[in-house]
């Protein structure tokens, strides 16, 4: 059974910092996605990650994956308060479309 | 990009009583939908797997006769919940997979999401 975790569950962070959510899964995967959520909404996709060693950037938000480690990290940069939502990672096994959803972060950027 | 709606957004109901949900795929076809349920402050749970045609396929411990779904076209999967009762009260989002055509790979598009309130 595949399993997906991700620490810390609860970030809360000052605007202008850096840090970094981590998402770890037990099986091997061929996939991995970052998804956003804001409260009482549905998930916006950030990032598809394919391959190990791929990086993706988009804003002050920076996606990788490392499959030999089966680790995925969402690395947040100088943060602003518009990124406080709710992180999730999901995970998809070769051959099944199903997705496996992490515990998700909740992160709540101050002033 | 692709499109997936929910109706209805949000809806209260009384306890015993059936409500259904639809998951449309707007500009491409699904053979594929996925409803997860979501309890506050939690992560997505997969419920089951839509299949065009076909039967559903239900994760374990989903109760596949109070949970009625049915995929009656490439573009619309539907949701009953049966005699809910207030335990049920959830969030219930669908997605589609991918679009035709598009690599296995490709990311999966979520509905808005149905916020059921059972009282």
């Amino acid at each position: 059974e595949l399993k997906v975790e991700q620490n810390p569950l609860f970030l809360s962070m000052q605007e202008g910092k850096n840090y970094t959510i981590y998402c770890n899964y037990s099986t091997t995967s061929d996939r991995l996605y970052w998804y956003r959520q804001d409260p009482g909404k549905s998930l916006e996709s950030l990032f598809v990650l394919l391959s190990n060693g791929a990086v993706k950037q988009e804003g002050r938000l920076m996606a990788s994956l490392d499959t030999k480690a089966r680790l995925s990290t969402l690395h947040i940069t100088a943060a602003v308060h518009d990124l406080s939502a709710t992180y999730f990672c999901a995970v998809g096994i070769l051959g099944n479309e199903k997705l496996t959803f992490g515990t998700g972060t909740r992160l709540t950027i101050i002033p | 990009g692709a499109v997936v709606s929910q109706h209805p957004s949000w809806v209260i109901c009384k306890s015993g009583t059936s409500v259904k949900i639809e998951c449309r795929s707007l500009d491409f076809q699904a053979t594929t939908m996925f409803w997860y349920r979501q309890f506050p402050k939690q992560s997505l749970m997969l419920m089951a797997t839509s299949n065009e045609g076909s039967k559903a396929t239900y994760e374990q411990g989903v109760e596949k006769d109070k949970f009625l779904i049915n995929h009656a076209s490439l573009t619309l999967s539907t949701l009953t919940v049966t005699s809910a009762h207030p335990e049920d009260s959830s969030f219930y989002i669908c997605s589609a997979p991918k679009l035709a055509g598009a690599p296995s790979t490709d990311t999966q598009y979520f509905g808005p999401g149905t916020r059921l309130t059972v009282l």
